[in-house]
């Protein structure tokens, strides 16, 4: 079985643009995780998609959105990419809502440069 | 002061020696993971817990919830565990959201 795929592995921006990376889940799965892992710094949580809705959001700005597409599938994006965005982005994901106590589990990540 | 604290931040130890990580956490939570991640990012879950203790090949965890404290150890220790070790627990208050300690870098000299 396929675990969770991110891509692309790695990401190299200018500052100023818009950042896409994509997230698979583990089949069956259909919740998705996003969380960044800047230099030096602990694992945040960004986003959280559940059947296509997004239940829950961290403390970031509105420019990081995402959606999750009916095959569960997911995107992040990053608008008006700053320097302090370079990160390991890492997607994660578990069975839904209504197995809530689930354990997550996580893709290799995506690691974004902003230069 | 973080929800999660995680303690030692760096470990260094000789191969086949008893390593244990600690973990305390502030809140009321429904889960605690504790999560390994090698050189290059990617994250694997070890375990998931929330009472009494688990145990998995070298690797064994505790969570004592009154005491809002958990214990990751590693037995028999071996260079290949050389890698940051994260503790994270899941909110009792719906969220889902995981919230992370700062992780423990550990080495296993040869």
């Amino acid at each position: 079985e396929a675990g969770v795929t991110q891509s692309p592995t790695h990401l190299i921006k200018t500052r100023g643009q818009q950042a896409t990376l994509r997230c698979s889940p583990i089949s069956g799965h259909t919740s998705v995780y996003w969380y960044q892992q800047a230099l030096g710094l602990g694992l945040q949580f960004l986003l959280w998609y559940d059947e296509g809705e997004e239940r829950n959001r961290g403390n970031f700005p509105p420019r990081f959105s995402g959606r999750q597409f009916p095959n569960y599938s997911s995107e992040l994006n990053v608008n008006a990419l700053e320097l302090e965005d370079s990160a390991l982005y890492l997607c994660a994901s578990s069975s839904g809502l209504l197995y809530s106590n689930q354990p997550q589990h996580f893709g290799d990540g995506t690691r974004l440069s902003i230069l | 002061k973080n929800e999660v604290e995680q303690s030692p931040q760096n470990l260094t130890a000789q191969e086949g020696e008893f390593i244990t990580i600690n973990c305390s956490y502030s809140v009321g939570i429904s889960a605690l993971h504790w999560l390994q991640q090698h050189p290059g990012g990617g994250i694997v879950s070890l375990f998931m817990l929330s009472s009494g203790k688990k145990k998995h090949g070298r690797l064994i965890a505790t969570i004592n919830i009154q005491e809002k404290h958990s214990s990751l150890h590693i037995t028999a220790s071996h260079p290949r565990d050389s890698a940051v070790y994260i503790c994270a627990v899941r909110s009792n208050q719906g969220a889902q959201k995981l919230v992370f300690g700062q992780g423990t870098r550990l080495t296993i000299n040869p």
